[in-house]
């Protein structure tokens, strides 16, 4: 079975520093992942995904996430980060071979402070 | 509309009544899914439904739960004899039936069982 891990409750970064929120996973087959965020009192947004190809994704709102299949990691990343950037976090994974049942992580908190 | 859109946004109910969730997918979406979120929690999987395939129903956390899809449209989740840690918010979300499979969520409605 599938399942997702981010290791960060919270992670706090200044306005215009670089932040990375932390993703692993665990599949018995190849994995499709995502992420998306969620802003206060709203439904998840998605922000990218990786199903095969180039292990750089670029996503909305200039994120982007590396896929590294020998740590079986998808860390998101953004070069600058904004104050708008300030929400909740989803990593999300689905098993190739487990049909169509997606697995979400916990969630994490960023607070990008000005 | 052009979202998926849930009813009602919110919903008190007194401990043992039954409630309806509402969800209105995409048009055109096949893929449809149900999840739960408490309060500053992950995202928790509850039922998923594909064309006109017998649904998954693996997420569902007791018999008091149950939901239908009614022409492969409208969605309805059913909870009977409310709990009070049946507090949560449920998300719906739909999914074109590519291989992308990126999830788009509704708002969600928010119950309250008091």
């Amino acid at each position: 079975a599938q399942s997702v891990a981010q290791p960060e409750d919270q992670v706090n970064v200044a306005e215009g520093n670089p932040l990375t929120v932390k993703c692993t996973y665990s599949v018995s087959g190849n994995p499709y992942l995502f992420w998306y965020v969620q802003y206060p009192n709203r439904g998840l947004q998605f922000l990218l995904k990786y199903i095969t190809g180039d292990n750089l994704v670029k996503g909305s709102y200039g994120f982007e996430a590396e896929f590294n299949k020998s740590q079986t990691s998808f860390h998101l990343k953004k070069p600058s980060a904004l104050v708008s950037d300030s929400a909740l976090y989803f990593c999300a994974v689905r098993d190739e071979n487990y049909g169509q049942n997606f697995v979400f992580g916990p969630g994490t908190r960023l607070s990008v402070l000005p | 509309g052009a979202g998926v859109s849930q009813s009602p946004s919110n919903k008190v109910t007194e401990k043992g009544k039954d409630v309806e969730l509402r969800c209105d997918p995409i048009s055109g979406h096949t893929a449809l899914y149900w999840y739960r979120q408490s309060l500053g929690q992950g995202l928790e999987f509850l039922i998923y439904f594909q064309g006109n395939s017998a649904p998954d129903k693996s997420g569902l956390p007791s018999d008091r739960f149950s939901a239908e899809r009614t022409g492969g449209s409208v969605s309805t989740l059913t909870i009977q004899r409310t709990q009070q840690e049946d507090s949560a918010v449920y998300l719906c979300a739909s999914s074109p039936s590519d291989r992308g499979n990126i999830q788009y969520f509704g708002a969600g409605t928010r119950l309250s069982v008091l």
